[in-house]
């Protein structure tokens, strides 16, 4: 079974326009962590932002927010006033308590439209 | 620059070939990691190490050959690769005590297998 599953392929969002990406997780595990990368075309994997399964609040970074459902099993990234270099792969990813590695979604492709 | 550096950023061989792809990082990281990146499929992870020990393998066909030296270089030795090894090979690092923070990725190796 798949752990990340992002269902949006490709998504296109006007500059200044806030976006979500959706991504849903599957996990038994009670402590676990959720990661956000974005991958340019360059190819680097850019460190976007982190929640924590027990962090009582949704984690902001600058322009970036992580909408956290944690019944739902919901991690969506929300990116407010989207500009021309917001254009790129994002990954949704976890980490389960116990495990180093990080498990990586299949990725949404956005696009930014001037 | 993420401080994970990664050489070549292209290569293409030949099916009988022998090359390496290395990763350098100057973080001051513990761990370093290999994943492999192909079209429409998730990030695959090929091998962990942590303090330079090997601590896993993720059935990794053995035309692949991981080798660390120190915690600052990892290196993965290709021979006899097949066609549908191409891909982007991703190296990162993270530090095995702070799990709050995402991997640093490096810009990856662009590998095309003829």
């Amino acid at each position: 079974a798949q752990k990340i599953t992002q269902t949006q392929p490709g998504m296109f969002v006007q500059e200044k326009e806030a976006v979500t990406l959706d991504c849903t997780y599957d996990t038994s595990d009670p402590s676990y962590g959720l990661f956000w990368y974005k991958q340019p075309s360059s190819g680097e994997m850019i460190f976007l932002i982190y929640q924590g399964s027990y962090d009582q609040q949704n984690a902001t970074e600058g322009r970036y927010s992580l909408n956290f459902q944690k019944a739902r099993k919901s991690a969506n990234l929300v990116i407010s006033a989207s500009q021309l270099g917001d254009s790129a792969m994002y990954f949704c990813a976890m980490r389960e308590r116990g495990y180093q590695k990080v498990t990586f979604g299949i990725g949404t492709k956005l696009q930014v439209i001037p | 620059e993420t401080g994970v550096t990664q050489t070549p950023r292209h290569l293409v061989m030949g099916m009988t070939n022998k090359k390496s792809l290395k990763c350098e990082q100057h973080l001051g990281h513990n761990a370093m990691y290999w994943y492999k990146q192909s079209a429409k499929k998730p990030l695959e992870l090929m091998f962990v190490y942590n303090f330079k020990e090997q601590t896993e393998n993720n059935s990794v066909p053995s035309r692949f050959s991981p080798e660390c030296p120190n915690s600052s270089h990892l290196f993965l030795h290709l021979h006899t690769l097949q066609p549908e090894d191409s891909a982007l090979y991703l190296c990162a690092s993270s530090r095995v005590e702070e799990r709050n923070y995402g991997y640093t990725f490096g810009s990856g190796t662009r590998l095309t297998v003829v």
